[in-house]
């Protein structure tokens, strides 16, 4: 365990559904982060939230909707989304100054369908 | 974000091989950290330099950060099977790191 639970591991949906990834750190990390990563493409920055605000959407669809309800809980709501989007979704956390790296998760592999 | 650029993007090797990836940036850096992810795993935090021209050690790896904080280099001595994975370099930015599009390191036994 890196000390950043990621849930679920696996998670095969349909288009037409609305699930939820759940990511939790109990590491007193006060920034969290939502990356995607495809096959063959680099960690591709998703959504950031310090201190429980989103400092930062790095223009991603609409059908992907953050959520952090305190500094140790990340949700990622995903409703009707395309194929193009099953990737591995992997929640990180760090210190603000972000000087001792980041913890990454087991993360998410998504299939779309 | 300004996006570093890593070299080679894949490598195969002999165990006991050396190996090096290069993580180049156009502007100056304020830092620079390392990861590495294993087949099948997720991205583990390997080290952070900040200082021009500083060097890091740890067991085989070694860290390097050019004069002029463009750059910065990852060796790995005498590789093992253990090594295989994807190392990614990651700059600093104004809220959130920046990765490179990682190397593929490939030991064959």
């Amino acid at each position: 365990e890196t000390g950043v639970t990621q849930t679920p591991r696996h998670l095969v949906m349909g288009m037409t559904n609305k699930k939820s990834l759940k990511c939790e750190q109990h590491l007193g990390h006060n920034a969290m982060y939502w990356y995607k990563q495809s096959a063959k493409k680099p960690l591709e920055l998703m959504f950031v939230y310090s201190l429980e605000e989103r400092v930062e959407n790095n223009s991603v669809p609409s059908r992907f909707s953050p959520e952090c309800p305190n500094s140790s809980h990340l949700f990622l709501h995903l409703h009707t989304l395309q194929p193009e989007d099953s990737a591995l979704y992997l929640c990180a956390s760090s210190r603000e100054d972000r000087n001792y790296g980041y913890t990454f998760g087991s993360g998410t592999r998504l299939t779309v369908v | 974000g300004q996006q570093v650029m890593q070299i080679p993007q894949y490598q195969h090797v002999q165990e006991g091989e050396d190996f090096t990836t290069y993580c180049n940036s156009s502007t100056t850096l304020s830092n620079i950290q390392w990861y590495k992810q294993r087949p099948g795993g997720h991205p583990v935090f390997l080290i952070q330099l900040v200082k021009s021209g500083e060097v890091k050690k740890q067991k085989r790896l070694t860290f390097q950060f050019g004069e002029a904080k463009k750059n910065s280099s990852l060796h790995i001595t005498a590789t093992q099977t253990t090594d295989v994975g994807t190392y990614f370099c990651a700059e600093s930015g104004y809220s959130t790191l920046t990765f490179g599009k990682g190397t593929m390191l490939l030991v064959s036994p």
